[in-house]
């Protein structure tokens, strides 16, 4: 079935640098992907929706400048925490969905990024 | 506000019980309810609801949608250590925008 790959799984930073991380579809093309973070023992929060070749939309609260999201091809998006802080530090994940999947389960997950930042 | 409330949020039982997970919503232009078990890593995808009073069954999982409620329930019988993990309810809405609103999860623990 359709997958979703998120590297890397897991990065440590220092803070005031940069971390980029990548959200595949591996056999499918996605328009559309989304980036969520989610805290410990939280929900998870939606980000922006990573839209191929124009703009993300980014959801209220989320600083555009400081997660930028680029997605450049129909099968990778990528979301580059800027200058991070030691509270950027969380798990992001990344969902896609597969245009043609009518079997139901069209929305797919990676696995996740653990993000730390010291 | 699109809102998504699960209950309990937090649930101990021993192997053996059944237990029931509840998820309630307010969102306009409701598409789809999805249920997913997140153990350490990204969510996995358990079920979607798009019809009211339709159960979907899975092994010991079951789940079904009342649109007139606005809720939906997760039934887990004959529960295992492995069945331990958070019960995350999430809602699409129709048309244009695919986000999902996630509630807040149940952690659910099956002791032995």
């Amino acid at each position: 079935g359709a997958v979703v790959s998120q590297h890397p799984s897991r990065v440590i930073c220092k803070s005031g640098t940069s971390v980029k991380i990548e959200c595949r579809s591996l056999d499918f093309q996605a328009t559309t992907m989304f980036w969520y973070r989610q805290f410990p023992k939280k929900s998870l929060m939606l980000m922006a929706t990573s839209n191929e070749g124009s703009k993300a939309t980014y959801e209220q609260g989320v600083e555009k400048d400081k997660f930028l999201i680029n997605h450049a091809s129909l099968t990778l998006s990528t979301l580059t925490v800027t200058s991070a802080h030691p509270e950027d530090s969380s798990f992001y994940i990344c969902s896609a969905r597969d245009p043609l999947d009518r079997a139901g389960n069209t929305i797919y997950f990676g696995e996740g990024s653990w993000l730390t930042v010291v | 506000e699109d809102k998504v409330v699960q209950s309990p949020l937090s649930l101990v039982v021993h192997e053996g019980d059944t237990v029931t997970l509840n998820c309630s919503y307010e969102v306009t232009n409701f598409r789809s309810l999805l249920w997913y078990k997140q153990e350490k890593k990204a969510p996995t995808f358990l079920f979607m609801l798009t019809s009211s009073g339709i159960e979907k069954k899975s092994g010991r999982l079951s789940s079904i949608l009342d649109k007139k409620e606005l809720s939906s329930i997760l039934n887990i019988t004959a529960t295992q250590t492995g069945d331990s993990a958070i019960y995350l309810c999430a809602v699409e809405r129709r048309g244009g925008s695919e986000k999902l609103v996630f509630g807040k999860g149940t952690k659910l623990t099956v002791n032995p």
